[in-house]
């Protein structure tokens, strides 16, 4: 049980916007939706989260679907540095919490 | 405050050997993860430690096994290392509540022979 699906890989260019879904059809009410992001030779790293409103911060934003099936992290403008493996999980609040991340999307820009 | 920190970084053993891992949780950080990364694999969640209990474990075999100390630290261990075990295993960290926000080290990237 994969828990969440994602594209393997999409393409962008530099300066373009980019939305990264996120297919969690199994979610509960109180799981939370993490993004995390891994670049190369690095660990990952977490980039934002949300329960129900969309979430902005530095680094993206994160809109999530009324029914909360689905959610889409936006790349407001993409850059080099963006390119990594990008990962959504279910924050499963409450008892045993075994993350699962999946393959993720791997995540090309384009000069 | 300074972030995850994993050692050794890099590492080599041989078939048979068993290795230690170390990991140092964020401040204030009560619980530590441990994680197993192959390009086959993916990212495999090893097991969760919270206040010196293991609070989760995922479907690794016995050979892998940790331990958390007073001060949140954590150490794996794998013992009989085999050359599946070829990885770089993350150590993440996170205040303690389940499903909280994960913090993760630079990891240890540890080579079989």
């Amino acid at each position: 049980d994969a828990k969440t699906t994602q594209p393997n890989s999409m393409e962008s260019n530099e300066e373009e916007p980019v939305h990264l879904p996120c297919n969690h059809s199994t979610i509960s009410g109180t799981d939370y939706i993490h993004w995390y992001r891994q670049l190369p030779s690095q660990g990952p790293e977490y980039v934002i989260h949300g329960l129900t409103s969309n979430v902005n911060n530095r680094m993206a934003s994160l809109a999530i679907a009324e029914d909360r099936k689905s959610s889409t992290l936006i790349l407001h403008r993409a850059t080099l540095r963006d390119a990594a493996v990008y990962y959504c999980i279910r924050g499963e609040a409450g008892g045993s919490y075994i993350p699962t991340f999946g393959r993720g999307t791997s995540l090309i820009v384009h000069p | 405050k300074a972030g995850v920190t994993q050692t050794p970084r890099y590492l080599i053993k041989t078939r048979g050997q068993q290795v230690t891992l170390s990991c140092s949780p964020i401040s204030g950080h009560r619980s530590v993860s441990w994680y197993q990364q192959t390009p086959g694999q993916g990212l495999q969640f090893l097991f969760e430690y919270f206040s010196e209990t293991q609070r989760n474990k995922g479907n690794f075999p016995g050979r892998f096994s940790g331990r958390q100390f007073s001060n949140s630290r954590s150490e794996m261990n794998v013992s009989t290392l085999e050359l599946g075990d070829s990885a770089l295993y993350l150590c993440a960290s996170s205040l303690g509540g389940s499903g909280d926000t994960q913090y993760f080290g630079p990891g240890t990237r540890l080579t079989v022979l």
